[in-house]
Order: C-alpha cells, then sequence, then structure tokens
C-alpha cells in the first residue's frame, strides 16, 4: 500500500487550523497508522499512532483521525513551533512513509 | 533515558563501502527490531532495511537489496549497517530507529557519496 500526503505544502498562519491528509492506496489497519514531525536539522518526532493515541508530551492541539484509506493529522491552532514537515507511515507494511506535507508560515 | 546514537557516516567514493553503527541504551535493546531510515538532501524519509529483535529476520528496500546488509549484536547493544557498492543516490543522513513504530530515532549520520 502506497501513501499519499496532501496538500504537498501547506500555508498558514499562527492561530490558524491545520488540516493535513494521507491517503493510502489500500485499506490500512488503524492501529498501524502514525504521524511524525521533522524540523530541519533535526530527527522525526512521533506525534500520533494508532492513528489517533497521542504520543508522550504532545499537546493536545494535535490529534489523528480516520480509518480505511484516508486519514487525517489537525492541528487545532497552529502555534509558531508547528510549521514542520509532517509524515504519515503505516507501520508493518512497505513503503512505510508518505512524502511528506510541507507546513509553511504565510 | 531512551537513545540511539549513530556513526560511521562520511564521505566514501562511488563503488566504495562504509560501515554504519547505532549504540542503543535505556530499553531491553534484544527485545525491538530496528530499522534504518535514510533520507537525501532536501528529499523525504526513505525506509531502508530492518531487523527483528532476535536478528533472524531482514528486509530491505529493493534499492539496497544485494548492496546493503543490516545486522545487530544484542549483547552489546549495537545495530549496524554494512553499504558495499555505494553510489551517488545513496547520499542521506541515515537514521536509525526502533521499529516498525519509530518512536525513538538517533540524530543521524551523514554519508556522502562522491568522487
Amino acid at each position: 500500500s502506497v501513501l499519499t500526503q496532501s496538500p504537498g505544502t501547506l500555508s498558514l498562519s499562527p492561530g490558524e487550523r491545520a488540516t493535513l491528509s494521507c491517503r493510502a492506496s489500500q485499506s490500512v489497519s488503524s492501529s498501524y497508522l502514525a504521524w511524525y514531525q521533522q524540523k530541519p536539522g533535526q530527527a522525526p518526532r512521533l506525534l500520533i499512532y494508532g492513528a489517533s493515541s497521542r504520543a508522550t508530551g504532545i499537546p493536545d492541539r494535535f490529534s489523528g483521525s480516520g480509518s480505511g484509506t484516508d486519514f487525517t493529522l489537525t492541528i487545532s491552532r497552529l502555534e509558531p513551533e508547528d510549521f514542520a514537515v509532517y509524515y504519515c507511515q503505516q507501520y508493518g507494511s512497505s513503503p512505510p512513509f508518505g512524502q511528506g506535507t510541507r507546513l509553511e508560515i504565510k | 533515558e531512551v537513545q540511539l546514537l549513530e556513526s560511521g557516516g562520511g564521505l566514501v567514493q562511488p563503488g566504495g563501502s562504509l560501515r554504519l553503527s547505532c549504540a542503543a541504551s535505556g530499553f531491553t535493546f534484544s527485545n525491538y527490531a530496528m530499522s534504518w531510515v535514510r533520507q537525501a538532501p532536501g528529499k523525504g524519509l526513505e525506509w531502508v532495511s530492518a531487523i527483528s529483535g532476535s536478528g533472524g529476520n531482514t528486509h530491505y528496500a529493493d534499492s539496497v537489496k544485494g548492496r546493503f546488509t543490516i545486522s545487530r549484536e544484542n549483547f552489546k547493544n549495537m545495530l549496524y549497517l554494512q553499504m558495499n557498492s555505494l553510489r551517488a543516490e545513496d547520499t542521506a543522513v541515515f537514521y536509525c530507529a526502533k521499529w516498525p513504530l519509530a518512536d525513538y530515532w538517533g540524530q543521524g549520520t551523514l554519508v556522502t557519496v562522491s568522487s
């Protein structure tokens, strides 16, 4: 199953709501869908696992949802530190990562 | 505290070899599969290879199959990636990560393949 993320780039302002999409070419078990955040020069950081569970220390403005082939990462109110690249991952399948969505400041 | 620390990156000529290492601490290493994930400059994440906790099962991306070998020494809490027949397109930052849910990553080590 191939993961396709959209949009490729999302331009928003701090305080706005961000909605990132991850679509799978075949159905993915919700238990095995994760989201990562990567900032320049840093390793990726796990945000969401099991499609909707926040990882340890992740603020509650980050939420994940979806099932089957359509998954969404929502950031309710953007903070300046949220501008980064976001990847979805199906763990236990290959290729595991989507191509990423760049969230940039408008 | 979980830590993953990669080493072994550097500049190598096309056709050359390099061995990456990842030192793990803060968790029971042998209980977890591990993986190498790379990121070419300005590009996204690409999974490279994974190995089971025991080391008995290994998997490779098609792009590296037959050229790269993943291994581990559980008594040393070490993960390795032997890379042979390196190509320019292998230039990337290589991360080790717990797998398949990558809740911990190393800081990465840069591999540059160039003449």
